[in-house]
């Protein structure tokens, strides 16, 4: 279970806040993944990074933003302009660029915006 | 792009007895196909995984069986325990050679209840 981190696990803002979600790894992965889940649904992919400076958008994309400045970090910003920020956010990595291999999963962390 | 349907959405099955979860996939360029199981509250674990150069694969009471021809992949569990109880989410993913996409698409996720 160790080697991805995510903080913190509960996060309280006030609508129209911009949030900063951490994830960090140990793994020496390449490949860095955001996730959105919501109750009663699967995981649906917000963005996703390959290799360090580099990114792309996924499913959900739409009032959030990203960097990867780092090999080790992949840090999720929500901004003011997503809808119904509000659910549990959890990040992965996976040992190399592309899909076809096992992603690890970080703890979460559960946003509530009020 | 890729589109993963899951079934059942929920499953209550008694203790002992065999449970089974269906997946189908659009993308033909899928390749890689895992399973993951999450509890309540905690992050999602790897259960098992399957290629697409296999038809089946095992580990103890889990086994997945993937169809390419047809495009769908199922879980089964047998011997059902309690501590079996959670949600299960299929996935698939291609190399993103032809789409340009890497990464998994998941299911919607079934509500296993194992009764004692």
């Amino acid at each position: 279970d160790g080697g991805i981190t995510q903080s913190p696990k509960y996060l309280f803002r006030k609508e129209g806040q911009n949030v900063t979600l951490s994830c960090e790894q140990n793994l020496n992965h390449d490949a860095m993944y955001w996730y959105r889940q919501d109750p009663g649904q699967g995981l649906r992919l917000i963005y996703y990074s390959q290799i360090v400076n580099d990114f792309q958008k996924g499913d959900i994309a739409e009032g959030y933003s990203v960097s990867r400045e780092k090999k080790e970090s992949f840090p999720l910003t929500v901004t003011s302009a997503q809808k119904n920020p509000t659910a549990f956010y959890l990040c992965a990595s996976s040992p190399s660029p592309g899909g076809s291999y096992e992603q690890y999963f970080g703890p979460g962390t559960r946003l509530t915006v009020t | 792009g890729e589109n993963v349907e899951q079934h059942p959405s929920t499953l209550s099955v008694q203790e002992g007895d065999s449970a089974v979860i269906k997946c189908t996939y659009s993308d033909s360029a899928s390749n890689y196909f895992p399973w993951y199981k999450q509890e309540l509250g905690k992050r999602p674990q790897l259960i098992i995984d399957i290629r697409s150069n296999v038809g089946e694969k095992k580990d103890q009471r889990i086994a997945v069986t993937l169809n390419k021809t047809a495009k769908h992949f199922s879980l089964h569990i047998t011997e059902t325990q309690p501590e079996d109880s959670a949600v299960y989410f299929c996935a698939a993913s291609g190399s993103g050679v032809d789409t340009g996409r890497r990464a998994l698409t998941f299911g919607s996720g079934t509500r296993l209840q194992v009764q004692p």
